[in-house]
C-alpha cells in the first residue's frame, strides 16, 4: 500500500550519523513536500521534519532534512539511544489526491 | 496545547461498521489553517490514511477505501468521525486522528504536516 520507498532498517553506534533514504515519484516527493514523522515504540507518530527540511521546535538540530528530485532523506547525527524509534517518510500525492506514508525504517542503536 | 482524543468501540464484527470519534480540545476546530485527518496502523506494519475533512464539510479519501468510508464533522462539537463499512479482519488495526497545519511559502508553495496526533485506539475486527 505505501507509495513512499525507504530501508527496513538502519543502525548505528551513539555519536554516529545514520542517513534514511525515501523515494518516490513526480506525483508526491518531485512536486510536494516531504515530513518525516518519529514513531517511539508503543506511541503515536511524532512530527521531525516538516517541509523538507524545517524542524518544529523541540525537535534537536542534529536530525535534518533534504529533498532531491523524486527522493528525499533524513539525516541523524550524533545518534543517541533515545533515537530507537521507526521513521516515516510522508508526502502528499497529487495522482491519487492524499496523503502517503512511507514504508518506514526501524534504527537501532547498536 | 491541543490535544486530540480517540474514542469508540475496540472490537467490530466483520461485515459491520466500524464508527470512530475524535473530539480536540485546547482550540477551536474551525479556527486556523487545518484540516483533519484519520490515518491506521496495522500491528507491526506501516501508517495508512485514511482521509481528511476541512470544516467546511469538503473531503478527501484514500482511492483504496474511498468505498467504505465517509468522515463528517460536528464543530458544534468539536469532533470530527469517522466510518468504516463492511469491516473485515484487514481492518484491525491502531486508529489514529491527527490535525494537519496547511501553510504557505514563497519557495515552496502550498505545504501541509500532521502536526498533532491523538494516542491512537487499537480497533479490533473479529466475530
Amino acid at each position: 500500500q505505501s507509495v513512499l520507498t525507504q530501508p527496513p532498517s538502519a543502525s548505528g553506534t551513539p555519536g554516529q550519523r545514520v542517513p534514511i533514504s525515501c523515494s518516490g515519484s513526480s506525483s508526491n516527493i518531485g512536486s510536494n513536500t516531504v515530513n518525516w514523522y518519529q514513531q517511539l515504540p508503543g506511541t503515536a507518530p511524532k512530527l521531525l521534519i516538516y517541509s523538507n527540511n524545517q524542524r518544529p521546535s523541540g525537535v534537536p538540530d542534529r536530525f535534518s532534512g533534504s529533498k532531491s528530485g523524486t527522493s528525499a532523506s533524513l539525516a541523524i547525527s550524533g545518534l543517541q539511544s533515545e533515537d530507537e524509534a521507526d521513521y516515516y517518510c510522508a508526502a502528499w500525492d497529487d495522482s491519487l489526491n492524499g496523503h502517503v506514508f512511507g514504508t518506514g525504517t526501524k534504527v537501532t542503536v547498536l | 496545547q491541543v490535544q486530540l482524543q480517540e474514542s469508540g468501540p475496540g472490537l467490530v464484527k466483520p461485515s459491520q461498521t466500524l464508527s470512530l470519534t475524535c473530539t480536540v480540545s485546547g482550540g477551536s476546530i474551525s479556527s486556523g489553517s487545518y484540516y483533519w485527518s484519520w490515518i491506521r496502523q496495522p500491528a507491526g506494519k506501516g501508517l495508512e490514511w485514511i482521509g481528511r475533512i476541512y470544516t467546511s464539510g469538503s473531503t478527501n479519501y484514500n482511492p483504496s477505501l474511498k468505498s467504505r468510508v465517509t468522515i463528517s464533522v460536528d464543530t458544534s462539537k468539536n469532533q470530527f468521525s469517522l466510518k468504516l463499512s463492511s469491516v473485515t479482519a484487514a481492518d484491525t488495526a491502531v486508529y489514529y486522528c491527527a490535525r494537519a497545519r496547511r501553510s504557505y511559502d514563497i519557495l515552496t508553495g502550498y505545504y501541509n504536516y500532521f502536526d498533532y496526533w491523538g494516542q491512537g485506539t487499537l480497533v479490533t475486527v473479529s466475530s
